[in-house]
């Protein structure tokens, strides 16, 4: 089955404390991005890759990294994660950039205290 | 300006209604038009896909594109509780780099009452 895979799906933590979100598609997709999605603000894109070693900032970079070392991996980081950051994540792929459909995973609520 | 506006809704419908969602955009590069659904504690999933203007329909689901009046709409037939959902716009222009991203407007929230 096609699908993008998330984890963890819930976590709670606190400020300061660095974690990863792991996400993996099984669909050799070239395009994966990272996007939060806020009451109110809808989604927004935090990071984007176009292909293994090529990463790029989106609209809201500030305090995340990500790598991209194998195609099918693409974790983002949260190096020193503060309140700001709680939110509910998604992590999509997609054969190419922009016009090509995205595939979602289910998402990750990450909650800093 | 925003360059995509979704009103946020909540909309409520009775089962068996007409459904019109709609989103507007400023960005006249913007060349292909999606509408995703998302159901709650799920990821959106790709719902229907149109290029430049017209109409596309798959069953109950019908999306039409005015590019003259930058003007998107999804409208669904015969609704069915099944259709509750937030459905999300997106779109995007027909170039790479970081311009070609997909923008989403902020979803409409659509409750439809048995």
């Amino acid at each position: 089955e096609a699908q993008v895979t998330q984890n963890p799906r819930y976590l709670i933590t606190v400020t300061g404390k660095k974690l990863t979100v792991t996400c993996s598609q099984n669909m050799n997709h070239e395009y994966m991005s990272w996007y939060r999605q806020d009451p109110g603000l809808g989604l927004r894109q935090i990071y984007y890759s176009m292909n293994v070693e090529v990463t790029d900032k989106g609209d809201v970079p500030e305090g995340y990294k990500v790598s991209r070392k194998e195609k099918r991996n693409f974790p983002l980081i949260l190096e020193s994660p503060s309140p700001n950051q709680t939110s509910l994540y998604f992590c999509a792929s997609s054969l190419g950039q922009g016009y090509q459909p995205q595939h979602f995973g289910d998402g990750t609520r990450l909650s800093i205290l | 300006q925003k360059e995509v506006e979704q009103d946020p809704g909540p909309l409520s419908v009775p089962e068996g209604a007409i459904v019109s969602l709609n989103c507007t955009y400023s960005n006249s590069a913007f060349q292909y038009f999606m509408w995703y659904r998302q159901y709650s504690r799920k990821g959106p999933e790709l719902l229907m896909y149109t290029y430049s203007s017209g109409n596309k329909e798959d069953g109950r689901f019908t999306a039409q594109v005015d590019k003259s009046s930058k003007y998107i709409s999804l409208f669904i037939r015969d609704s069915q509780p099944s259709d509750s959902a937030t459905y999300l716009c997106a779109m995007s222009p027909n170039y790479g780099g970081s311009q070609g991203n997909l923008i989403f407007g902020k979803g409409t929230k659509l409750s439809v009452k048995p």
